[in-house]
C-alpha cells in the first residue's frame, strides 16, 4: 500500500523556524516527483513546493519562495520541507503528496498542522 | 503566474440531480488540468486528469472536458458520498503547479 505519512507540525512563534517530514513506503520513491500542499483554515488548496525524483528541478510558489526549502532523501524514501521566518498567515494543514505516471498527485499524506502564533 | 478561476463558489444540489463545475485559466494550459475532490478531515483525491481521464477507481458519473482555458467537471447524477469541495489543478508550468479556489457542492 502507498503511504505518505507527514510529521513536524506545531504550534510556533512568528519568525522562528518548522521542518516538516513526509515518510513514504509502498511505491519507488526515487523515481517519484513530490510536492507539498497546504490548507489554510477555511481556505482551499494551496500549492507550496515540488521536487522532481533526482532534485534537479525544484518549484516554489511566491508567498514562500526564500524562506522555505524543499529537499529529498531517496535513500531514506522521505521528503521535507524547511519553513523559515514563519508568519501567520503560514497556519495551514500541509500535506505531501506524489505525482503519479501521468505526472499529477495521485496520492496524498494526511497532513500536518502548523499554527503559527504568538 | 498562471491563475485558475472556479465558478461557482457554492453549488446547492439534491441528491440525483446533474453538477455542473467550471474552471477557467488565465491563459491556455493544454490539457494539463486534473479536478480533486476534498472531504474535510481527508486527503484529497484525485478524480479526473489531462483534462477528461478518470483517475484509478473513479465512477463513470464523473466527467471531465475542456482543453486551453476553460474546463468543465460534470457530476452526472450525485451521490450522497459527492458533497464535497472540488479543486481544479493545472501542471502546464510544472514544476509550478497552481489549484483552483475550489467549488463546494453541498446539499440543498
Amino acid at each position: 500500500e502507498v503511504q505518505l505519512v507527514e510529521s513536524g507540525g506545531g504550534l510556533v512563534q512568528p519568525g522562528r523556524s518548522l521542518r516538516l517530514s513526509c515518510a513514504t513506503s509502498g511505491f519507488t520513491f526515487s523515481d517519484s516527483d513530490v510536492h507539498w500542499v497546504r490548507q489554510a483554515p477555511g481556505k482551499g488548496l494551496e500549492w507550496v513546493s515540488g521536487i522532481s525524483w533526482n532534485s534537479g528541478n525544484i518549484g516554489y510558489a511566491d508567498s514562500v519562495k526564500g524562506r522555505f526549502t524543499i529537499s529529498r532523501d531517496n535513500a531514506e524514501n522521505s521528503l521535507y520541507l524547511q519553513m523559515n521566518s514563519l508568519r501567520a498567515e503560514d497556519t495551514a494543514v500541509y500535506y505531501c503528496a506524489k505525482e503519479g505516471s501521468r505526472y499529477y498527485l495521485d496520492v496524498w499524506g494526511k497532513g500536518t498542522t502548523v499554527i503559527v502564533s504568538s | 503566474e498562471i491563475v485558475l478561476t472556479q465558478s461557482p463558489a457554492t453549488l446547492s444540489l439534491s441528491p440525483g440531480e446533474r453538477a455542473t463545475l467550471s474552471c477557467r485559466a488565465s491563459q491556455s494550459v493544454s490539457s494539463y488540468l486534473a479536478w480533486y475532490q476534498h472531504k474535510p478531515g481527508q486527503a484529497p483525491r484525485l478524480l479526473i486528469y489531462d483534462a477528461s481521464n478518470r483517475a484509478t477507481g473513479i465512477p463513470p458519473r464523473f466527467s471531465g472536458s475542456g482543453s486551453g482555458t476553460d474546463f468543465t467537471l460534470t457530476i452526472s447524477s450525485l451521490e450522497p458520498e459527492d458533497f464535497a469541495v472540488y479543486y481544479c489543478q493545472q501542471r502546464s508550468s510544472w514544476p509550478l503547479l497552481t489549484f483552483g479556489g475550489g467549488t463546494k457542492v453541498e446539499i440543498k
